[in-house]
């Protein structure tokens, strides 16, 4: 079956400018995660959903950084106002449900921020 | 704070020789370890879950162990094509469904 979308695969953008990066998550799978990854290591936890609502998004940086889950499928990321710091592979991840459930990871938005 | 360390950061092999990769962490209860393999330009693909000291599981040439404190990652006589990032991440009872991941071996196997 279809895994994790993610749109756009790459996306270059201005300092200071905004962004909305696309999850689309496996067809079922009600818990829904944002992860970072920078060149050369591991992805950083940003935010997960169970359903709609945020379960948990202790990982997020600072205010810039928004995500939302309307109605608990597609997950959208928003970052506001750029800096050159934010440059890194966006990953999204879903798992049927909390507690053991395996995350499957999308193939990632590669954000580049000049 | 929950910490994961692999070793070594990268690795060349030739084709046949086994070697195994480290994964050493600090959790505060461990709800289970994860094993994903990524490829240049693509996301994480999951291996495997292990969930307590003791276990094993198997895949191709690829053998995951865990133990209180270290999980390993066995490669047995790879070939090219098993090439990539190995990444080791774990699931905390306290920290909800979030994975804490480690910076990861790079794995090249030359013909």
């Amino acid at each position: 079956g279809a895994g994790v979308s993610q749109t756009p695969s790459n996306k270059v953008t201005e300092k200071g400018k905004y962004v909305e990066l696309r999850c689309d998550p496996i067809s079922g799978h009600t818990a829904l995660y944002w992860y970072r990854q920078s060149l050369g290591q591991g992805p950083e936890f940003l935010i997960y959903f169970q359903g709609t609502g945020a379960a948990d998004d202790s990982g997020l940086p600072n205010d810039r950084f928004f995500a939302v889950r309307p109605e608990g499928s597609v997950s959208t990321l928003k970052i506001q106002r750029t800096e050159r710091g934010d440059s890194a592979v966006y990953l999204c991840a879903s798992s049927l449900n909390l507690g053991k459930g395996t995350q499957y990871f999308g193939p990632g938005t590669r954000l580049l921020v000049l | 704070e929950d910490q994961v360390t692999q070793s070594p950061e990268a690795l060349r092999l030739q084709e046949g020789e086994s070697s195994s990769l480290n994964c050493s962490y600090t959790v505060s209860g461990l709800r289970g370890l994860f094993w994903y393999r990524q490829d240049p330009g693509k996301g994480p693909e999951f291996l495997f879950t292990l969930y307590s000291a003791g276990e094993e599981k198997e895949k191709e040439r690829l053998k995951a162990t865990l133990t209180k404190k270290e999980s390993f990652l066995h490669i047995t006589a790879p070939k090219p094509e098993d090439s990539a990032t190995y990444l080791c991440a774990v699931q905390a009872e306290a920290a909800g469904n979030k994975l804490t991941f480690g910076g990861g071996t790079r794995v090249l196997v030359k013909p």
